[in-house]
């Protein structure tokens, strides 16, 4: 069955450093999104991107974030300069159609960030 | 802003107990509502879209019920197993994201 796949699946930075998360969404899907969720806290959105732009971003999603479609299979987050309260669970999603007012959203395993 | 809840935040059942999980959103013009299961540290499994046009949908020993106008979804878990422990999540579309609950964690007592 298709999946959305995430790597890392842990990554361990320093304060300030750039990270990248990675993700390969299912292949036929044309709508990406990220989402994030602190540990005790709600599964919050980022971002969604479509037709190689970004299409919604929520106010978590600042100049420190960018994402990026580099080639016809990945789809990325960077984070420019981590902090501390970067420290969460990354999740990617795709879908089939936009909007998903009728289609189900599919999401990878998640990327654990640990900020030190 | 679509606000979405979940009661109760935890609850713990013994093995083969029936159970409901509920799920209320403020803004009742949806389109569906997507259940998901989450196990600790791992990512979000898709269990059940039920559209708008639908009042339930079923997958194996899950039954999820779906009341627009009231704001209300509820998961149904037949005849609970221990394998079912998990966080249960619900989320409803916006326009270009989804809104997710806090969730509510199950315990199946062996």
């Amino acid at each position: 069955e298709p999946e959305v796949t995430q790597t890392p699946s842990h990554q361990v930075t320093q304060m300030g450093q750039e990270v990248i998360l990675r993700c390969v969404p299912i292949s036929n899907h044309l709508y990406f999104y990220w989402y994030r969720q602190i540990l005790g806290q709600k599964v919050e959105f980022l971002v969604s991107f479509y037709n190689n732009e970004i299409s919604e971003k929520s106010e978590i999603f600042d100049d420190q974030f960018s994402v990026e479609r580099p080639d016809g299979s990945n789809f990325t987050l960077k984070i420019r300069s981590t902090k501390l309260e970067d420290s969460a669970m990354y999740f990617c999603a795709s879908a089939e159609t936009g909007a998903l007012t009728n289609t189900e959203a599919f999401f990878g395993q998640g990327t654990r960030l640990t900020v030190v | 802003k679509q606000e979405v809840t979940q009661i109760p935040a935890a609850l713990s059942v013994p093995e083969g107990e029936n159970l409901v999980l509920n799920c209320s959103f403020t803004d009742s013009a949806i389109y569906n509502l997507q259940w998901f299961r989450q196990d600790p540290g791992k990512g979000l499994t898709s269990l059940l879209l039920i559209q708008s046009s639908q009042r339930e949908q079923t997958s194996g020993r899950l039954n999820a019920s779906l009341d627009k106008s009231s704001g209300r979804s509820t998961l149904y878990i037949a005849a609970s197993q221990p394998g079912d422990s998990a966080t249960y999540l619900c989320a409803v579309p916006g326009a270009n994201n989804l809104f997710f609950g806090t969730g509510t964690r199950l315990t199946v007592i062996p």
